[in-house]
């Protein structure tokens, strides 16, 4: 089946600090990405779509300057929280739907984010 | 407003006994379901999906899923409950189309009693 890794998988930063997470799809391309955060005991919530090639577009309430996501290939988009605060602490999850299928998205395993 | 509920915030079977968790969802497009079980700390593994066809759909670990477009309705069951299904568990829509992101409910936590 098809894969998506998350790197790390867990990272503790201080505040004011910036923090880069990755999400790859393994064995398979994908023009969409799709970040998503969640809070403890709730949902997932869509942060940003991640297109390869151009810009993400972000949800409503989502600050793009903070959030900052790249897509720059067919198996990798990026997501910098920048100047990092405690608030922004969270489990967050990326997405990659199989460009050769239908909608169907696989998810990677998530990165846990602590900011002290 | 497309969305999702999922009205049972907290469900207790004993072991062995039958589970239904259900879902509803308000999407104006087609809709693709699709059912997540998420363990603590974990990431999201894929119960099962719909995407047309027969609306009893069947997934892994014994799971299935019905879909009733008039209820609008995506309940999953599950027979007989064993005590390590105790998760975390999230209906989710899509649209047809490409690209789109799915819509998740709020999540329904099913704890396993011996």
């Amino acid at each position: 089946g098809a894969v998506v890794s998350q790197h790390p998988s867990w990272v503790i930063c201080k505040s004011g600090t910036s923090v880069k997470i990755e999400c790859r799809s393994l064995d398979f391309q994908a023009t969409t990405m799709f970040w998503y955060r969640q809070f403890p005991k709730q949902s997932l919530m869509l942060m940003a779509t991640s297109n390869e090639g151009s810009k993400a577009t972000y949800e409503q309430g989502v600050e793009k300057d903070k959030f900052l996501i790249n897509h720059a290939s067919l198996t990798l988009s990026t997501l910098t929280v920048t100047s990092a605060h405690p608030e922004d602490s969270s489990f967050y999850i990326c997405s990659a739907r199989d460009t050769g299928g239908r909608n169907e998205q696989y998810f990677g395993p998530g990165t846990r984010l602590t900011v002290t | 407003a497309q969305s999702v509920t999922q009205p049972d915030i907290h469900i207790t079977v004993s072991e062995g006994a039958s589970l239904e968790l259900r879902c509803n969802y308000s999407y104006g497009a087609t809709p693709y379901l699709f059912w997540y079980v998420q363990s603590p700390g974990q990431g999201l593994q894929l119960l099962l999906k719909y995407f047309s066809g027969d609306t009893l759909v069947q997934g892994i670990k014994g799971f299935e899923a019905e879909f009733k477009r008039s209820q609008s309705s995506f309940n999953l069951r599950k027979p007989s409950v064993h005590w390590s299904d105790a998760a975390e568990y999230f209906c989710a829509v899509g649209a047809s189309q490409a690209g789109t992101a799915l819509i998740f409910g709020k999540g329904t936590t099913l704890s396993v009693s011996s």
